[in-house]
């Protein structure tokens, strides 16, 4: 069974640091390109990040160019965001979500559940 | 960036109506689109890729069309757990990948 497992969430400051992390399980990791994908409350979708299934390419929307760093490792089968510099704005539920391919122009064919960020003071 | 502008935002229908949801592009994404459902409390789900082409376990009555910049994702007979929020994406010019702002299918 395909899974996408989200953690790492939570409550921090602004300019706080978080980490998500991504297990996923049911299927070879190295095969397919992965994305992070966000949902504020009550908001639509907003693709943050994305990542090449070798690791060689990493995308960023620019609300998040600079803060953020997407990275796999596949001895783990783990998907991270490393997440600096945080605002009030990147409060929302974070998906992990898997392309349909390794690289080039696929969409999302599993998703995880979602780990919530939530940036207050 | 390619902006997604879906129609309407939302969608009120009866069981067993027919439901046509629209999905335009700001340029051309060829056919590199998709539509998720996503029920409350539910992480997004593929429904339609390339289109037309259902995913894997997505019933019949879902149905993808369009080119270019129109699309439409038709359900043709409502069930009662067809009522979610629907999203297209495009996937053809990125980053970023876009999605559009969603419709919401209520009763």
């Amino acid at each position: 069974e395909v899974q996408l497992l989200e953690s790492g969430g939570g409550l921090v400051q602004p300019g706080g640091s978080l980490r998500l992390s991504c297990a996923v399980s049911g299927f070879t990791f190295s095969d397919y390109a992965f994305a992070w994908v966000r949902q504020a409350r009550g908001k639509g979708l907003e693709w943050v990040s994305g990542i090449t299934g070798g690791g060689g390419n990493l995308y960023y929307a620019d609300s998040v160019k600079g803060r953020f760093t997407i990275s796999r490792d596949s001895s783990k089968n783990t998907l991270y965001l490393q997440m600096n510099s945080l605002r009030a704005e990147d409060t929302a539920l974070y998906y992990c979500a898997r392309k349909a391919g390794w690289v080039g122009s696929y969409p999302f064919d599993q998703w995880g559940q979602g780990t919530q960020v939530t940036v207050s003071s | 960036e390619i902006v997604m502008t879906q129609s309407p935002a939302t969608l009120s229908v009866s069981p067993g109506e027919r439901a046509t949801l629209s999905c335009r592009a700001s340029e051309s994404v060829s056919r590199n689109m998709a539509w998720y459902q996503q029920k409350p409390g539910q992480a997004p789900s593929l429904l339609i890729f390339d289109v037309s082409t259902r995913a894997t376990g997505t019933p019949a009555r879902f149905s993808g069309s369009g080119s270019g910049t129109e699309f439409t994702l038709t359900i043709s007979s409502l069930q009662s757990e067809d009522f979610a929020v629907y999203y297209c994406q495009q996937y053809n010019s990125w980053p970023p990948l876009t999605f559009g702002g969603g419709t919401k299918v209520e009763i």
